[in-house]
């Protein structure tokens, strides 16, 4: 069956530390890739999202994420966390020709200030 | 444009009561979702539907029943309540291609006393 694994299930920093989200995907041939983030109290809102070209991808709030393809990763970074990024960030695949995506348990971010 | 509108927010049922838990989206989205949220489980897809008239099962669609009789709506219909019910639900429509995100709706906070 196709998943997503998240490693990182509780992830605790202090402001400007740097972050890395680990995510790995069990498809084969072409994917698509997303990373949604829900902030306490709302809905998912996509971060960024990966089909093709260039593996590093930016999204908003200065988050990026690496498609490797070897290594079935699409990890999750940003350089300098701040309080605000306090939040749940689930990432999510869609392929081996299927439409509907697979979503990971999501990794609960808290930044202290 | 309002985007993806679930109703109610919150609700509180008894055990072995009915409700349907409406969700409406403006965007002309083919493809429309229902998940479940529990604490560090990530989203578990309950049913989904590719259009007017088409509906499947997702990963935890026991307990639950849904209909497409307009691309705009998908209700979630829960028939007899139960404990392990309680939840928050979170509806979501899509344009149907794999690189498209999900656009997700507030979420419906449910309690089953």
């Amino acid at each position: 069956a196709q998943s997503v694994s998240q490693h990182n299930h509780h992830v605790i920093l202090s402001e400007a530390a740097s972050l890395e989200l680990g995510c790995n995907y069990s498809y084969g041939g072409t994917v698509n890739l997303f990373w949604y983030v829900q902030y306490p109290g709302q809905h998912l809102q996509l971060l960024l999202k990966y089909f093709s070209g260039d593996p590093l991808v930016k999204g908003i709030k200065g988050f990026e994420a690496e498609f490797i393809k070897s290594k079935f990763s699409f990890n999750l970074r940003k350089p300098s966390v701040q309080w605000s990024d306090t939040a749940e960030y689930f990432c999510a695949a869609a392929g081996g020709g299927s439409y509907i995506p697979t979503f990971g348990r999501g990794t609960s971010l808290i930044v202290h200030p | 444009n309002a985007g993806v509108t679930q109703t109610p927010k919150f609700r509180i049922l008894k055990i072995g009561q009915s409700m349907t838990l409406q969700c409406a989206q403006d965007m002309n989205h083919n493809y429309m979702y229902w998940y479940r949220q529990d604490p560090g489980m990530g989203l578990k897809l309950i049913y989904y539907s590719v259009g007017a008239g088409i509906t499947d099962k997702g990963e935890v669609p026991n307990g639950y029943n849904v209909s497409r009789s307009t691309t705009e709506d998908f209700p979630l219909r829960l028939e007899l309540a139960a404990p392990s019910q309680t939840s928050v639900y979170f509806c979501a429509s899509s344009p149907g291609q794999a690189n498209q995100p999900q656009h997700f709706g507030d979420g419906t906070r449910l309690s089953i006393l």
